[in-house]
């Protein structure tokens, strides 16, 4: 089973500063990988998909990166909605796994 | 439009049976993998396993194998999560959704509750 490990836990941060969350995969992942934002009360919504592709519908402040096992999500300028906790997730060999979570507060 | 439609929220006793639902709309059910994330009160998501409804092959994480059971229902594009043997330890919020690699749709949720 392919372990993922998100840094950092929380990320403290202000409206309009760059986020850049990070996430380790335990071996080498494919470009199967994704990320997710989940705001309270709500099911979580696809962000990035191939490592790298925005899903439909989202903003262009949103952008993944990485391969191997290591990857990156950043989100630009902060808006408002964007502060929700963050998940990463492989999808390129089963189980499927998710990281442990960012939880990206308002500072 | 893709839709996952859930049942409602349960609360069970430690030792009951349970069994809840995912109707899938809007796409083809049979040809698309579907599958089960636990989230716990507070804690992050847990990917369960996932069933191809068009021949029933079904995966499973080691962590919920043989905990629970997976199926579907091509003639109602219905998938469901169940349990033999509830514990305290399984209540969680339940999420169905569309595994086609990555999950481009979520259900609504599912609280299921276990106290005595």
């Amino acid at each position: 089973e392919i372990v993922l490990t998100q840094s950092p836990a929380t990320l403290s941060l202000s409206p309009g500063e760059r986020a850049t969350l990070s996430c380790r995969a335990s071996q080498s992942v494919t470009n199967s990988f994704a990320w997710y934002q989940q705001k309270p009360g709500q099911a979580p919504r696809l962000l990035i998909y191939g490592a790298s592709n925005r899903a439909t519908g989202i903003p262009d402040r949103f952008s993944g990166s990485g391969s191997g096992t290591d990857f990156t999500l950043t989100i630009s300028r902060l808006e408002p909605e964007d502060f929700a906790v963050y998940y990463c997730q492989q999808y390129g060999s089963s189980p499927y796994t998710f990281g442990q979570g960012t939880n990206l507060e308002l500072k | 439009e893709v839709q996952l439609v859930q049942s409602g929220a349960e609360v069970k006793k430690p030792g009951e049976s349970l069994k809840i639902s995912c109707k899938a709309s809007g796409y083809s059910f049979a040809g698309n993998w579907i599958g089960w994330v636990r989230q716990m009160p507070g804690k992050g998501l847990e990917w369960m396993g996932m069933i191809y409804p068009a021949d029933s092959d079904t995966r499973y994480s080691p962590s919920f194998q043989g905990q629970v059971t997976i199926s579907a229902d091509k003639s109602i594009s219905t998938v469901y999560l169940q349990w033999s043997s509830l514990k305290a330890s399984d209540t969680a919020m339940y999420y169905c959704a569309r595994s086609t690699a990555p999950i481009d749709y979520w259900g609504q949720g599912t609280l299921v509750t276990v106290s005595s």
